[in-house]
């Protein structure tokens, strides 16, 4: 597609429950961010892949949550045993160049996910 | 720790004003500075950016402000639109190698009233 896909769009999810959440970013582009974005926040790192490597993974909140990118391209951010704090918007963006490289790159942004945990 | 402090919060401004958007940060690592555009429902867009080594930088009626003395920089928007209303974020990496791991501010929601 010509952007950054996620899906589901919506997810309501009970308490406890696992959820996986999806992101198909834009075709050929190596690097791949999940944020977070709390109602009304600014968006939080989470964690970062080049290709199928997962190069930071500082941002992850807890040990529940789980990404992986296994062949470089779709990428899924996995949240195990829900808790109600963990309702937010996940977003995922993408970008033509590795993320650490010595140059400022443009994000492209999906529309989000958006976990409600009850 | 909220690295990059933004105000204000929102704003409304009447169709044809100026809005103002204020960015505060601490890490004088940063070395660059991107706003984003945020429409509801949708995922934050880059909307212009600007290194250090310039004060200055203007993209249509969007323009960045950069005081590096006083690690603050601004978005102003010219001749604002309906269109325009959005939520605005300033970001900053917190190191060159790591541009993707951008720390955003809080966010200042913008209405345009025709």
């Amino acid at each position: 597609g010509a952007g950054v896909s996620q899906s589901p769009r919506y997810k309501v999810a009970k308490r406890g429950q696992d959820v996986a959440l999806r992101c198909d970013p834009i075709s050929g582009h190596v690097s791949l961010f999940w944020y977070q974005q709390a109602l009304g926040q600014g968006p939080e790192f989470l964690t970062y892949f080049q290709n199928e490597a997962q190069l930071d993974k500082s941002g992850l909140p807890s040990d529940r949550f789980f990404a992986e990118r296994p062949e470089g391209s779709v990428s899924t951010l996995k949240i195990q045993r829900t808790q109600q704090e963990d309702s937010a918007v996940y977003l995922c963006a993408s970008s033509s160049r590795p993320g650490h490289s010595g140059t400022n790159e443009k994000l492209f942004f999906g529309s989000g996910t958006q976990l409600s945990v009850l | 720790q909220q690295q990059v402090k933004q105000s204000p919060q929102s704003l409304i401004v009447q169709k044809g004003g100026i809005s103002i958007i204020n960015c505060a940060y601490e890490n004088t690592a940063f070395d660059y500075f991107p706003w984003y555009q945020q429409f509801p429902g949708k995922g934050p867009a880059l909307l212009i950016a600007i290194r250090p080594d310039v004060s200055e930088k203007k993209e249509g009626r969007f323009t960045i402000s950069f005081n590096k003395s006083a690690k603050q920089f601004s978005l102003h928007i010219m001749d604002s639109q309906p269109g325009d209303s959005a939520t605005y974020f300033c970001a900053a990496p917190p190191a060159t190698d790591s541009w993707g791991k951008l720390q955003f501010g809080a966010g200042t929601q913008v209405v345009v009233t025709p």
